[in-house]
């Protein structure tokens, strides 16, 4: 059985102090792992997609890396607008296109 | 352009009522997928159609059921409803199904369902 998770499951930043988010995953056959993003009330919006170990990707102030077991979400100098629940979800190669998420993190970045 | 569309935002029921759910994807986009996130939780997969057909059913009972109409749109049907199918129900939109996971799933914002 496929298997996301994330941790920490809550983490609260200073505006400008840089962390990472993680998401542990175990799956059959990864054909893809994504990251969105979710604003309370809102769907979950895409940031990016990996498709195999040693991939990055980057956009603004996130980056994203991926190995064979996890992925890190980089936040460097995050600011409050970065404060949301940052989604883990993994696609295997035997699930169809259903995606498999973790629960989340929840970032709250204080100004 | 339209994003993925979702109706109604907010539904409240009552315990062993049914409710109908619609989902309207991005144009040209053929595959619909149905998520279930309970608060605190992540999206629990329910359903995907592509072209009209089933290509994916989760881990739920037979009292949910979908279907997806030529022009691409979708419905979800929950009967007998239960006060643990409280939720907000999310559908996404992808331009097609293949083999590598390069169609980006566009989500909606969602139907929050209240059941008392």
């Amino acid at each position: 059985e496929d298997q996301v998770t994330q941790s920490p499951e809550a983490l609260r930043l200073q505006e400008g102090e840089s962390s990472s988010l993680n998401c542990s995953y175990t799956v059959s056959g990864l054909r893809g792992l994504f990251w969105y993003r979710q604003d309370p009330g809102k769907g979950p919006e895409f940031l990016f997609t990996l498709y195999s170990a040693g991939e990055e990707k980057e956009k603004e102030r996130l980056k994203a890396t991926l190995t064979k077991k996890e992925s890190f979400l980089h936040i460097t100098a995050p600011k409050p607008e970065d404060s949301a629940t940052y989604l883990c979800a993994v696609q295997a190669g035997n699930a169809g296109n259903m995606l498999t998420f973790g629960g989340g993190t929840r970032l709250m970045v204080k100004p | 352009d339209a994003g993925v569309t979702q109706s109604p935002t907010h539904l409240i029921k009552t315990r062993g009522q049914h409710v109908t759910l619609r989902c309207s994807p991005i144009s040209g986009h053929k595959s619909v997928s149905w998520y279930q996130q309970v608060l605190g939780q992540g999206p629990q997969f329910i359903f995907q159609y592509y072209e009209k057909e089933e290509r994916g059913r989760g881990n739920f009972p037979d009292r949910f059921s979908a279907r997806q109409f030529p022009n691409y749109s979708s419905e979800l049907n929950v009967n007998a409803l239960l006060l643990g199918d409280s939720a907000l129900y999310l559908c996404a939109s992808s331009l097609a199904q293949g083999r590598r996971a390069n169609y980006g799933y566009t989500f909606g914002s969602g139907t929050r369902l209240t059941v008392v």
